[in-house]
């Protein structure tokens, strides 16, 4: 079975262009996250889908972030324009909405991560 | 303060020894954790959830103490291909992942 996968795995762009990210989640998962990690600091979360609806976007920084998930199947990331703070690693996560694990059977949250697209704005 | 403290090491151990990570959260509503192993340039990959009751995984054990807000993971035997960054991750009620910093670990011949 296919994981997580993100197109491109790497993009070199510069300051003011526009880029978009691409993630196809594991099939069948209905939860699709996007989180980022930039230079020295811990992965961050940035947002949420159920489906095709945004279930929580606390994390996205601002307004030039855009996300979508039309159809509920792939999602893309877009940053419009980009700026130098924006270099880092952009992950994707998928998830079934809970998976019995463990002793006793506890239900939790499994997300599978693609291996990420690595930003690079000059 | 971050939600979820590591050490970042890095923790350089030969072959075979024992090595233990620590993490400590400040998120009291956190419900579940897990410890995810991550290589270099690689996605985050599950290695296992950790319980309050403690759970084993061949060479690998985990702990949740809920009262001190402290999580655990030990490696025994230690093996080369042990080698990563081991991150700690908290999961609240809204899916949303929290993760620590990492620690690096480098398993030496």
């Amino acid at each position: 079975e296919a994981g997580v996968t993100q197109f491109p795995s790497h993009s070199v762009i510069e300051k003011g262009q526009t880029v978009t990210l691409r993630c196809d989640p594991i099939s069948g998962h209905d939860n699709l996250y996007w989180y980022r990690r930039v230079m020295g600091k811990e992965i961050k979360f940035l947002l949420h889908f159920v489906k095709e609806s945004k279930q929580d976007e606390s994390g996205m920084p601002n307004n030039r972030f855009l996300a979508e998930r039309t159809g509920g199947t792939y999602s893309t990331l877009k940053v419009q324009p980009a700026e130098l703070e924006d270099s880092g690693v952009y992950f994707c996560a998928s998830s079934q909405d809970w998976e019995l694990a463990g002793p006793g059977g506890a239900a939790k949250n499994i997300q599978y991560f693609g291996a990420g697209t690595r930003l690079s704005v000059l | 303060r971050k939600e979820v403290e590591q050490d970042p090491g890095p923790f350089n151990v030969p072959e075979g020894a024992t090595v233990a990570f620590n993490c400590t959260y400040s998120n009291s509503a956190s419900q579940s954790f897990f410890w995810y192993r991550q290589d270099c340039r690689k996605e985050p990959k599950l290695l296992m959830s950790v319980y309050s009751s403690g759970n084993e995984d061949g060479r690998f054990t985990a702990q949740l103490n809920r009262a001190s807000q402290y999580i655990s993971l030990l490696i025994r035997d230690s093996k080369l291909s042990d080698s990563a960054t081991y991150l700690c991750v908290g999961n609240n009620a809204g899916n949303m992942l929290t993760f620590g910093g990492g620690t690096r670990l480098m398993v030496k011949p």
